[in-house]
């Protein structure tokens, strides 16, 4: 059981905007810990594609997009592509466990 | 450009040791405030941090992890280490490393592709 909770999957059609929740608690992103996003395709090395709650890498197309409220966050990824297929991570600090949380994943599926 | 890499045996049998590494290439492992990571994803899981030793040696390992495990560095080979004791299936997941630059709080880039451990007789 993860500490950060996501939704297990989340689909949409090509062109269309999902979104990623990830709720926490106020031993971590209510705390005002930061929260970050991986994308990650079995077999490779997650990607990072937002930190510091709303921030993209270089490289990282501005389709996608993060935000964080309370005790909780989320990412946006606006006109999907078949090739944003993949899982998703969120990730904070928690002060109770003194170290980095992660959520469960959330499965992105291009229908 | 940093790069990681894990390296260990694909298959460890229960109540013996893991040994993971992980090689950086592209960049000194000892570059002041740099943090080095495993983290680990069990079968059909979400992403579980072990813990992490700092570019000058410190460590800070999970509490909620039911055995203490050593992470090492060492910088003449510009490689860290994982080892966990006594392992059971509970341990079988796939290994992964990454760098945190700053502060023990930010995020993981970059990762290693990581490496399938599974503990069976």
């Amino acid at each position: 059981q993860s500490v950060l909770t996501q939704p297990p999957s989340v689909s949409g059609a090509p062109g269309q905007r999902v979104t990623i929740s990830c709720t926490g608690s106020t031993s971590n992103i209510g705390a005002g810990y930061d929260v970050h996003w991986y994308q990650h395709l079995p077999g490779t090395a997650p990607k990072l594609v937002i930190y510091g709650n709303n921030n993209r890498p270089s490289g990282v197309p501005d389709r996608f997009s993060g935000s964080k409220s309370g005790t909780s966050a989320s990412l946006a990824i606006t006109g999907l592509q078949a090739e944003d297929e993949a899982d998703y991570y969120c990730q904070s600090y928690d002060s109770s466990l003194s170290g980095s949380v992660f959520g469960i994943g959330t499965k992105v599926t291009v229908l | 450009q940093v790069q990681l890499q894990e390296s260990g045996p694909g298959l460890v049998k229960p109540s013996q040791s893991l040994s993971l590494t992980c090689t950086v290439s592209g960049g000194s492992i000892s570059t002041f405030g740099y943090y080095w990571s495993w983290i680990r994803q069990h079968p059909g899981k979400g992403l579980e941090w072990i813990g992490y030793v700092y570019y000058g040696g410190s460590t800070s390992f999970n509490p909620s992890l039911k055995s203490l495990p050593t992470i090492s560095i060492d910088t003449s080979k510009n490689q860290f280490s994982l080892k966990l004791t006594s392992v059971t299936a509970a341990d079988t997941a796939v290994y992964f490393c990454a760098r945190q630059y700053g502060d023990f709080r930010n995020w993981f880039d970059p990762w290693g592709q990581g490496i399938l451990v599974t503990v069976s007789s």
